[in-house]
Formats: C-alpha cells, structure tokens, sequence
C-alpha cells in the first residue's frame, strides 16, 4: 500500500490566487520531507526540505515567501502557493525518507497536478 | 556537488530482449544509489537502491543493477523486458556529507516493443 499520501492530485487554480498541496507519511512519523517540482519531459528539481518543528530550507533560486512550507507534525508537510501564475503550473512531488528498519528508503507521493489559469 | 547522468534520454528495446539503462554518477564519500520508475502522470515507484554490500542488486519486477565504483556507474538491468516495464527511469543519488535529498538524473525514457 502507500506509504505517502499526497492530495490534491490535481488542482486548478485562476492566477492570483492561493493553493496548498498536502502530503501524509502513512506509515511512519517523518521528521523531514522533501519538495520536488517536475516540468514536462524533465527531471524532479528539489524546491525545499521540510523539517518538522522548524523553517524549511530552500533551494536556491526558489522563492520562500511564494512556495510556503509548513511541517506541523511529523506525519504531514503542506506546501501552499501563493499568488499562483501560470508559470507555476507544474507537477509537484513529495517525498519522505523511511525508518532505519526499511533501509532509509526514500518514498514518493502521487504527486499533484497544478495548473494556473 | 552531487550529480548524475543518464546518457540516453530514451532506450528502445524489443520485447524479451534484455535492457540496460545507463546511470553515472558523482558525490562526495560513498553514494547511496538509487533507481524509481515513473508511469504517465503518476508518481515515483522505488526500483531498488545500493547502499552498501554486493555489487549487483536485486530490486522489484526483475530488475537489477550493478554498482561499479571504478566506472562510477550504477546501471540498470533486466534479463527479459515486458511491453508493462515501458515508462520513465530515473537515477538517483545521496549522500552523507551534510544534504540528505536525492538528487535526481534527467531521466529516460524506456520503450519496449511488443
């Protein structure tokens, strides 16, 4: 079964406005996530690293005050979008990294659908 | 930095005939390598992973791959491909020096034929 949870898998969103992304650790409690943006035909480009309990870290070149990570508890990290513009339209992606019992395994959500109209 | 190249953005390969997806990498220290398959529009399926032990490993549907430090490569194998095992592959790569994300490889694409 799922061991990560994502949802919505797909959105649609008019420009300006705000959207969030959910993601669920199923099976374990994670104290880090990890954010992945995917645009057609290309490869995952890590956005940020959820932490629980404290501020995420941005990659560089990802704008923090746009894509706002919250990492409330340590089975679920949101990641909201904020003024949404078409360019932001894309797939995103989280993942989980699993127990020292599954080998540190890293586990992917479905991924979610976002598309600013 | 750590980084990952897949040299072929698409393999085709006839149905039953083995396959081989090419992987190489670079990072710091010792890698933890790791191969997930994407079908259309959904998410990442763990393949396998290679972090320490024998070189050659055994993941889900039959894959394999070999690690090789020498080459720095971690390529993916199957004996006999199924017109199912066409979809999207990516290589990943971790390691211990501080980042803890995967860093991904640009991908490719697997086609097999009936």
């Amino acid at each position: 079964g799922a061991v990560v949870s994502q949802h919505p898998s797909r959105v649609i969103c008019k420009s300006g406005t705000s959207v969030k992304i959910e993601c669920r650790s199923l099976d374990f409690q994670a104290t880090t996530m990890f954010w992945y943006r995917q645009f057609p035909k290309q490869s995952l480009m890590l956005m940020a690293t959820s932490n629980e309990g404290s501020k995420a870290t941005y990659e560089q070149g990802v704008e923090k005050d746009k894509f706002l990570i919250n990492h409330a508890s340590l089975t679920l990290s949101t990641l909201t979008v904020t003024s949404a513009h078409p360019e932001d339209s894309s797939f995103y992606i989280c993942s989980v990294i699993g127990t020292v019992f599954s080998g540190n395994t890293i586990y992917f959500g479905e991924g979610s659908w976002l598309t600013v109209v | 930095a750590q980084s990952v190249a897949q040299p072929e953005d698409q393999v085709n390969v006839a149905e039953g005939n083995p396959l081989t997806v090419k992987c190489t990498y670079s990072v710091s220290g010792n890698p933890y390598l790791f191969w997930y398959v994407q079908y259309p529009n959904r998410g990442l399926q763990f393949l396998l992973k290679y972090i320490t032990g024998d070189n050659l490993v055994k993941g889900s549907y039959g894959f394999e791959a070999e690690f090789n430090k020498s080459q720095t490569s971690f390529h993916l194998k199957k004996p006999s491909a199924l017109v199912s095992d066409s979809a999207l592959y990516f290589c990943a790569v971790r390691d211990y020096t501080g980042r803890r994300a995967l860093t991904f490889g640009s991908g490719t694409r697997l086609q097999v034929q009936p």
